[in-house]
């Protein structure tokens, strides 16, 4: 049973840059799966970030392209999301996904708050 | 891009009643590749339907998907007080993944 945990700073100070890691257990992120980053701000919708591959192929969302780094670390089984110079708009649930079966999300990480706040 | 518009924005119905969501997309989704997902208070999503139509491991068959090309619909016969929750379908194509911007079920 593959299980995701993000772990990462709850607070951000404005400009600065947002990390996050999420942790990948009971399965090979070597699968043949991708790899995602998905928020949440407040009250609202969701909102895909960026997707990677254990090739390192990558793929990001248009809107946050400029900002965003997505990484992975076969040897600790894990990857990573950079997002810098963030503002007040990119306070969210960050949550970790895996593609699964027609590029569906079928396992999520139980998500992580970051606030971005001086 | 493609935009992904689901309606009705908040539903209210009773145990035992059928509900029908709907999401439309501006362009015709790739391959059919839709899928919904339910949402409650304080947890993460999870995947109810992939590909339009086929439920996902462990999902009750009250639920139900179905269309093609631009316009989807999410099925719950039956409703139980536990199917309150926020409703969102999701569609990738061209490297690319799109959400709808929620349906809120509430059961009365």
């Amino acid at each position: 049973q593959v299980q995701l945990q993000e772990s990462g700073p709850g607070l951000v100070k404005p400009s600065g840059t947002l990390s996050l890691t999420c942790a990948v257990s009971g399965g090979s992120i070597s699968s043949s799966n991708w790899w995602s980053w998905v928020r949440q701000p407040p009250g609202k919708g969701l909102e895909w970030i960026a997707e990677i591959y254990h090739s390192g192929s990558t793929n990001y969302s248009p809107s946050l392209k400029s900002r965003v780094t997505i990484s992975l670390d076969k040897s600790k089984n894990q990857f990573s999301l950079k997002l810098n110079s963030v503002t007040a708009a990119d306070t969210a649930v960050y949550y970790c996904a895996r593609e699964g079966i027609q590029n569906a999300f079928d396992i999520w990480g139980q998500g992580t708050l970051v606030t971005v706040s001086s | 891009e493609i935009v992904l518009t689901q309606s009705p924005g908040t539903l209210s119905l009773s145990p035992g009643e059928r509900a029908t969501l709907s999401c439309r997309a501006s362009q015709s989704v790739n391959n059919n590749y839709l899928a919904w997902y339910q949402q409650k208070p304080g947890q993460a999503p999870r995947l109810l339907i992939y590909g339009a139509s086929t439920r996902a491991t462990g999902i009750p068959d009250r639920f139900s998907g179905s269309g093609s090309g631009t316009d989807f619909t999410l099925t719950i016969s039956r409703l139980e007080p536990e199917d309150s929750a926020v409703y969102y379908c999701q569609q990738y194509g061209g490297s690319l993944y799109t959400f709808g911007q929620g349906t809120k079920l509430a059961i009365k």
